[in-house]
């Protein structure tokens, strides 16, 4: 099975703290997403990346980076956190292309919450 | 992409099969259905998807419309388990994909 783990399930962090959200897969994706769900809102695409080093922004990038170094990790960036990036942060990976690259595999989410 | 309507709820009995409509109307030919669900507090997890023809595998069945305008998606004999939040999306397979509100399934014992 696919396996797309978040490294925390829940995080804490502090106004103006810089803040790493990590997320590896295993099953030699080539894209990988970011999204965060707020009630009310649904899910909301940060960022995406189609290949290592590669990202192209999605809905709602401000406030937010991303790296890609390794085809396999997909890290999420707040580089001074705001009480308005409490959210549930969830990560995505799937194949590209050929009706594959919809079928998106998610982690199980990371809860954020910034003081 | 093209944008998707769904109910915002619905029920079903346990053992009885759960039919969930979504409309697609302005669909184009490169675009393929997508239905995901997601139980409170998980990730989104797919279900199935298609372009054209109807699809089964072990989780569900797809049934689009000749037209593609419309699809529905059938849990042959819905479970306590198979209450969730279900999505319905049109992507041209790009990855990029754009959740709405879904419709919102309860099963009933």
């Amino acid at each position: 099975d696919v396996k797309v783990t978040q490294s925390s399930r829940y995080l804490v962090k502090r106004t103006g703290e810089k803040v790493f959200l990590e997320c590896v897969q295993d099953m030699d994706h080539e894209n990988m997403f970011w999204y965060r769900q707020d009630p009310g809102l649904g899910l909301r695409l940060i960022y995406f990346s189609y290949d290592v080093k590669m990202k192209e922004k999605g809905d709602i990038p401000e406030g937010y980076s991303v790296s890609r170094e390794k085809k396999e990790r997909f890290s999420l960036i707040l580089e001074s956190a705001s009480t308005n990036q409490t959210s549930m942060y969830l990560c995505a990976s799937s194949y590209e292309g050929g009706g594959e690259g919809g079928k998106l595999f998610f982690g199980s989410g990371t809860q954020l919450s910034v003081l | 992409d093209a944008k998707t309507t769904q109910p915002p709820s619905m029920d079903c009995a346990e053992g009885r099969a759960a039919n969930l409509p979504c409309n697609h109307s302005t669909i184009s030919g490169n675009e393929y259905v997508y239905w995901y669900r997601q139980i409170h507090s998980q990730g989104p997890q797919y279900i199935i998807h298609g372009l054209k023809n109807n699809e089964t595998n072990e989780m569900a069945s797809l049934i689009i419309t000749e037209d593609r305008k419309s699809s529905t998606l059938i849990l042959p004999h819905a479970t306590l388990r198979d209450t969730a939040v279900y999505y319905c999306i049109v992507n041209t397979s790009y990855g990029k994909l754009t959740f709405g509100q879904g419709t919102i399934l309860t099963v009933h014992p």
